[in-house]
């Protein structure tokens, strides 16, 4: 079983649309947890932390269940540039890397 | 603003030949990363090293190794190419104050 796993999609979407996507973790020693995002044929670049409390960026929206052991990545009101790979990245705290998902894809479509 | 850089964008090899990538970060970050990326299989750790002249090992270090002589530059080294070596490499650096990853544009690799 792979340590960081997540629906691979494509997820298909209108403008407009919210859309969810979760990613679950094996390693209960997690501490730190990330949403990556890229675009094709680009490297990846922090989308945001994820903390305990959840987190709010805009139209993003994070959230932690450490007892189910899942993060979730909750986008409001579609756009079409948020059309691109998401990848949840999980982090334990006496480990020096990281472990990252394969990533979830996501077309916004008009 | 952070910039990682790599030496090739796109780079095609013979099988057996040594392979070096470079990676030079501006940001003084102290820790240095080396992934690859294929279809399927996501990110997969190849090395880090968290100061100069330190390295070590990640998921998939077979066949590899790598050099930090200096501060600002991380190197990978495949001894001796191989096809299953082709691949996108992503190298990526860290303050050791954050675990936000800063990462090149990526080298894609073609051995044959």
């Amino acid at each position: 079983r792979k340590e960081v796993e997540q629906d691979p999609g494509p997820f298909n979407v209108p403008e407009g649309a919210t859309v969810a996507f979760n990613c679950t973790y094996s390693n209960s020693a997690s501490q730190s947890f990330f949403w990556y995002r890229q675009d094709c044929r680009k490297e990846p670049k922090l989308l945001m932390s994820v903390y305990s409390s959840g987190n709010e960026d805009g139209r993003f929206t994070a959230q932690l269940n450490r007892a189910s052991q899942y993060i979730s990545l909750l986008i409001r009101d579609s756009k079409l540039s948020d059309s691109a790979t998401y990848l949840c990245v999980v982090r334990r705290t006496n480990a020096g890397k990281s472990t990252f998902g394969d990533g979830t894809t996501l077309t916004v479509k008009p | 603003d952070v910039k990682v850089t790599q030496s090739s964008r796109y780079l095609v090899k013979r099988t057996g030949e040594k392979v070096f990538l470079e990676c030079v970060q501006d940001m003084d970050h102290e820790n240095m990363f080396w992934y690859r990326q294929d279809p399927g299989l996501g990110l997969r750790l190849i090395y880090f090293s968290y100061d100069v002249k330190m390295k070590e090992k990640g998921d998939i270090p077979e066949g590899y190794s790598v050099s930090r002589e200096k501060k600002e530059r991380f190197s990978l080294i495949l001894e001796s190419a191989s096809t299953n070596q082709t691949s996108m490499y992503l190298c990526a650096s860290s303050p050791s104050t954050s675990y936000e990853q800063y990462f090149g544009p990526g080298t894609r690799l073609t051995v044959t």
